[in-house]
């Protein structure tokens, strides 16, 4: 259980077109979504938080107008860089957390489910 | 105070010996620790994750231990394989705190030679 999918799994686009990645959880309900970006050898840095039905909250630096986030419902957040630049070439990962839809597993505080990541690459 | 200090940047181990990585925290208001594997290309998966009301936790050839005076925790791979080469980063976060964010260590890129 607690499977988070993503898609595309990469995507090549052209300077100054947008590009929509798709965070779904599969078998629980996120109530919070996270998205990420990681450079090469680095580590994780958190771009925002959103939860279902609310604006999401961005970290301190990244641009709410170039990066929208959309978190819908329980099961899908969507991310999209609009106008790319070869700069915002990157690893865009999600992760959520929430509660599970099948019985069996009790929620777990804190606990977050990370997606198998997007590498975007902007020409 | 949101910081998370992570060591060493990359560790090479034999097969069958222990893999050993720290963390170190600075914000007491973390009660959640938990540990993620990174292969390269991959999402993190998590790997165990401790909390602070217990000192140790098993799980399989992985253990956490915790010491919350010091403010350290660290994770122990026994019977290290090649297989268990990858990324590994630790993380916090506070039960109290917006939505449960997580501060990441840098990452430990551990190489396991057969």
């Amino acid at each position: 259980g607690a499977v988070v999918s993503q898609h595309p799994s990469w995507v090549i686009c052209k300077s100054g077109t947008s590009v929509k990645i798709e965070c779904r959880s599969l078998d629980f309900q996120a109530t919070t979504m996270f998205w990420y970006r990681q450079f090469p050898k680095q580590s994780l840095m958190l771009m925002a938080t959103s939860n279902e039905g609310s604006k999401a909250t961005y970290e301190q630096g990244v641009e709410k107008d170039k990066f929208l986030i959309n978190h819908a419902s329980l099961t899908l957040s969507t991310l999209t860089v609009t106008s790319a630049h070869p700069e915002d070439s990157s690893f865009y990962i999600c992760s959520a957390s929430g509660f599970p839809q099948l019985s069996g597993r009790a929620p777990t505080h804190n606990e977050q489910f990370f997606g198998p990541g997007t590498r975007l690459t902007v020409l | 105070q949101q910081q998370v200090k992570q060591s060493p940047q990359s560790l090479i181990v034999q097969k069958g010996g222990i893999s050993i990585i720290n963390c170190a925290y600075e914000n007491t208001a973390f009660d959640y620790f938990p540990w993620y594997q990174q292969f390269p290309g991959k999402g993190p998966a998590l790997l165990i994750a401790i909390r602070p009301d217990v000192s140790e936790k098993k799980e399989g050839r992985f253990t956490i231990s915790f010491n919350k005076s010091a403010k350290q925790f660290s994770l122990h791979i026994m019977d290290s394989q090649p297989g268990d080469s990858a990324t590994y980063f630790c993380a916090a976060s506070n039960s109290g705190g917006s939505n449960y964010k997580l501060t990441f260590g840098k990452g430990t890129l551990l190489t396991v030679n057969p």
